[in-house]
């Protein structure tokens, strides 16, 4: 069955440092998508980045990027120059494209910034 | 671009009381889901809509829940007869296709 790994409960950065955030996925699909959102302490979820399985590219979208290693099946998020606003927990889901559309989510990482 | 918008964002109800939510989605979006989320944990994915039509469910959604998408617009989710395990953040999305799903608020339900 699908599942999304995420090891770290908690993470510690300081303003302007870059942080990974773990994420492993186990799926028998050769074609899926791996998510990263955004969820601050008021509740909202917001959508980061995407990868599709057939990108030979790694995805960036502006301090987000995420370091897609088939092989290994991780999808890690990587966020640089750290800001306050980043402090949030951080989820990671994956779609399997034959399995329908529903996202199957990682129970999440809480990211604290200091300055 | 007016984003997922979910109502009530709280609801407080004693257990056995039916309660309904309501999720209006991005207006072009033709895809609307519904996940829950209990405290701690990332979102469970719950039912699915395309358009009008409920095209999947989770073993998650027991006969006490009930979602509908009357004319392919905005969403109901039902929960008859709440039990204290329905108390969680309950979760609307809605995407165009295979793009990513972009979320509301979120409705938060407390059994008492």
């Amino acid at each position: 069955a699908q599942k999304i790994t995420q090891t770290q409960p908690g993470m510690f950065v300081q303003e302007k440092e870059a942080v990974t955030l773990d994420c492993t996925y186990d799926t028998s699909d050769q074609s899926y998508g791996l998510f990263w959102y955004k969820q601050p302490s008021s509740g909202e979820m917001i959508f980061l980045i995407y990868q599709g399985s057939y990108d030979e590219q790694n995805a960036t979208e502006g301090r987000y990027s995420l370091n897609f290693q088939k092989a290994r099946k991780s999808a890690n998020l990587v966020i640089s120059a750290s800001q306050l606003g980043d402090s949030a927990m951080y989820f990671c889901a994956m779609r399997e494209n034959q399995a329908g559309t529903a996202l199957i989510f990682g129970k999440g990482t809480t990211l604290s910034v200091s300055s | 671009d007016t984003g997922v918008s979910q109502d009530p964002r709280h609801k407080i109800t004693k257990r056995g009381q039916n309660v309904t939510f309501r999720c209006d989605p991005i207006s072009e979006h033709n895809r609307l889901y519904w996940y829950r989320q209990t405290l701690g944990q990332g979102p469970e994915f719950l039912t699915y809509f395309q358009n009008e039509a409920q095209l999947e469910k989770s073993r998650l959604l027991s006969d006490r829940f009930s979602a509908e998408r009357p004319k392919g617009s905005f969403s109901t989710l039902e929960i008859q007869r709440t039990e204290q395990g329905d108390s969680a953040m309950y979760l609307c999305a809605s995407s165009t296709g295979g793009r990513p799903q972009h979320f509301g608020d979120g409705t938060r339900l407390s059994i008492l």
